[in-house]
């Protein structure tokens, strides 16, 4: 059974700092992918990673895929309040491509 | 550009109700996915549709059911709600080629009281 895990769990900052979430599991993954999701609504999309190795920016987040695709990692630089929510790695199981989540990571910034 | 809709957004259902929750997929995307998530939870997924078949099946309790149309909408049919239904249900969709890629709806907010 493929499984996701993230940490921190909960990470509460003051705005101006840095911070790294992490993703990780003991399987290979084909791709995976960050989503953000704010109270009550669905996950928006932030990126696929798809290459080990592979490195993506966003504005001020920093995507980085493991050279075995076991892990990612995503860095926020100068994190501001509004970055504030849920961020969840995904990634891709079976021959359809339903997505298994991790626990998902609870980021709070305070201004 | 267009997004996945799902109506209603909120429904408040009695104990052993019905409930049909209706998503609207990215125009041409022709892989639809539902799935909840319960408070504090990930998302669990529940099924798939993919060119109107179901493409595959996960954690769905047997009283539930859900096809996709020819339009590509989908719907989730629950039948004897209970208490532990009460959750968000997210419909995302994808393209073929890019499966792993899935948009995901605003989700619709379900009370069993």
């Amino acid at each position: 059974t493929q499984l996701l895990e993230q940490s921190p769990q909960f990470l509460s900052i003051q705005e101006g700092e840095n911070l790294t979430v992490y993703c990780n599991s003991s399987s290979v993954f084909s791709s995976l992918q960050w989503y953000r999701q704010e109270p009550g609504e669905g996950p928006v999309l932030l990126v696929t990673v798809v290459t080990g190795g592979e490195v993506k920016k966003l504005k001020r987040l920093t995507f980085q895929f493991g050279d075995a695709r076991k892990d990612s990692s995503l860095h926020i630089t100068a994190a501001q309040p509004g970055d504030t929510g849920l961020y969840l790695c995904a990634g891709p199981s079976g021959g359809y491509n339903k997505l298994i989540f991790g626990a998902g990571t609870r980021l709070a910034v305070h201004p | 550009a267009a997004g996945v809709i799902q109506s209603p957004r909120h429904l408040i259902k009695e104990k052993r109700e019905t409930a049909t929750l209706k998503c609207y997929p990215i125009p041409r995307h022709d892989t639809v996915y539902w799935y909840q998530q319960g408070p504090g939870q990930d998302p669990q997924f529940l099924i798939s549709f993919y060119e109107k078949m179901q493409s595959d099946k996960g954690s769905i309790p047997d009283r539930f059911s859900a096809q996709q149309f020819s339009d590509y909408h989908s719907e989730l049919n629950m039948s004897s709600l209970e208490l532990g239904d009460s959750a968000l249900y997210f419909c995302a969709s994808s393209l073929t080629g890019v499966r792993e890629t899935q948009y995901f709806g605003p989700g619709t907010r379900l009370l069993v009281l």
